[in-house]
């Protein structure tokens, strides 16, 4: 099992460009999530999909979209990136709700936005 | 609004002794709590988890106590080992959203051999 898989695991952007980052589970998990890492802090959670078809809000969607491609694959897309979004993206997933079932995160993509 | 902080931004311990990191939190309606530790480059991972019912939880080599009374919570590491620097996270799931986890701001162990 690989786990949860980041593409790409670095980026560097111009102001205004856009790009979607890709996330993969293989353990059969309902939910994933989406979190943002500025420097010096812990982790903000910008959405998450409790299950196949469904996304939701975390505390800092602004700026992003979200897909729920099917049950692997999460991806996170930025429309028109801002040097406020540069930070290290993780992707995560558990097998049901957080309350009680373990979080697996990925190894992250570290984002730049010039 | 309420969040999650932590009392101490580092660390620092003898390879051998026993390490004591907290945090504290000021959502009362939390009821469920995870400690993550995150290696540099990586993820965090899951350490231990504790809920609001209980005051005491128990893993291999570490204990996470919860104190609703003055809202903290602690995790002590025995026989701290190099392979423990990291940076620890607590993190709180905020009711009603099982989904949504709050992370403090981290607290750097380092170990020193």
């Amino acid at each position: 099992n690989a786990g949860v898989t980041q593409t790409p695991k670095f980026q560097v952007l111009k102001t205004g460009q856009s790009m979607t980052l890709q996330c993969a589970q293989d353990m059969n998990h309902n939910s994933m999530y989406w979190y943002r890492q500025d420097p010096g802090m812990g982790l903000r959670l910008i959405y998450y999909s409790a299950s196949e078809g469904t996304t939701d809000k975390g505390e800092v969607p602004n700026g992003y979209n979200v897909s729920r491609l099917n049950k692997r694959e999460f991806s996170l897309r930025l429309e028109s990136a801002a040097p406020s979004q540069t930070s290290v993206y993780f992707c995560a997933s558990s097998e049901g709700p957080l309350s009680g079932n373990e979080q697996f995160f990925g190894p992250g993509t570290r984002l730049t936005v010039l | 609004g309420e969040s999650v902080g932590l009392h101490l931004p580092t660390l620092s311990v003898q390879e051998g002794d026993n390490s004591i990191i907290n945090c504290a939190y000021s959502n009362s309606a939390s009821d469920y709590f995870i400690w993550y530790k995150q290696e540099s480059g990586k993820g965090p991972q899951f350490i231990i988890d504790i809920r609001s019912n209980m005051d005491k939880r128990q893993g291999q080599r570490v204990t996470v106590l919860l104190n609703k009374t003055v809202k903290h919570l602690s995790l002590q590491i025995a026989a701290t080992q190099p392979g423990d620097s990291a940076v620890y996270f607590c993190a709180e799931n905020i009711l009603p959203h099982n989904n949504d986890m709050r992370f403090g701001a981290g607290t750097r162990l380092t170990v020193k051999p």
